[in-house]
């Protein structure tokens, strides 16, 4: 089976950085996605991790570990529109069903 | 950019109606889906779709559902028999190839009464 956590809600303050974690349990592992979601709006892409390491994609970056079945995505120089949930996907091996966690909800404050 | 775009956005209905929630996937992809969200949860998985035929489907996926692509456009979700927990945003989604993102439309609010 999937199991997916990552925290509920986090607060940041507006020009800082912040670290979602996600940690993943999955059995079989192609890749792990974050995917951004404003209130009542659809999920849109954000990154796609098959290997460890970091990618970077202007103010995001996500990293993957397989071994440790963890992942991070970075916010640099947060804007108040960054405030959304932030949702966490692993692709299983032999699948292409994204499982999701629940979503990191993010407040961007003042 | 291209995009996939779902209808109605809204959909009001009766227990025990059946409806049928519509999307145009982008049109050079290869897998399309169907997701769920009920109001302040996670994104769950319906069932996905590959070469005209359903490849996967999850427990939620149950008798009460469908899908059909009765074109070459069209991707469709038929609720046979509405319960009240069926009540939720219904998403589709399509990729291009495996190992690709997914693009999600806008949604499909479903509310039953």
């Amino acid at each position: 089976g999937q199991n997916i956590d990552q925290p509920t809600e986090m607060t940041a303050t507006e020009g800082a950085i912040v670290q979602i974690n996600c940690t993943y349990q999955t059995s079989g592992f192609n890749g792990l996605f974050w995917y951004q979601q404003h209130a009542g709006e659809a999920p849109t892409f954000l990154s796609y991790n098959v290997l460890d390491g970091l990618e970077e994609k202007g103010r995001f970056s996500s990293f993957l570990s397989r071994s440790k079945g963890y992942s991070y995505l970075l916010l640099k120089e947060l804007q108040m529109k960054d405030s959304a949930s932030y949702l966490c996907a692993a692709l299983p091996a032999g699948s292409y069903q994204l499982t999701f966690g629940k979503g990191t909800k993010l407040s961007v404050i003042p | 950019e291209p995009e996939v775009t779902q209808t109605p956005s809204h959909q009001v209905t009766q227990m025990g109606q059946e409806v049928i929630l519509r999307c145009v996937p982008i049109s050079n992809h290869l897998y399309f889906y169907w997701y769920r969200q009920i109001l302040g949860q996670k994104v769950e998985f319906l069932v996905s779709f590959y070469n005209n035929e359903i490849s996967e489907k999850s427990e939620i996926f149950d008798d009460q559902f469908s899908v059909e692509r009765p074109d070459g456009s069209n991707f469709t979700l038929k609720i046979r028999s509405t319960k009240l927990e069926d009540s939720a945003m219904y998403f589709c989604a399509s990729v291009l190839g495996a190992g690709t993102e997914a693009f999600f439309g806008q949604g499909t609010r479903l509310t039953v009464v």
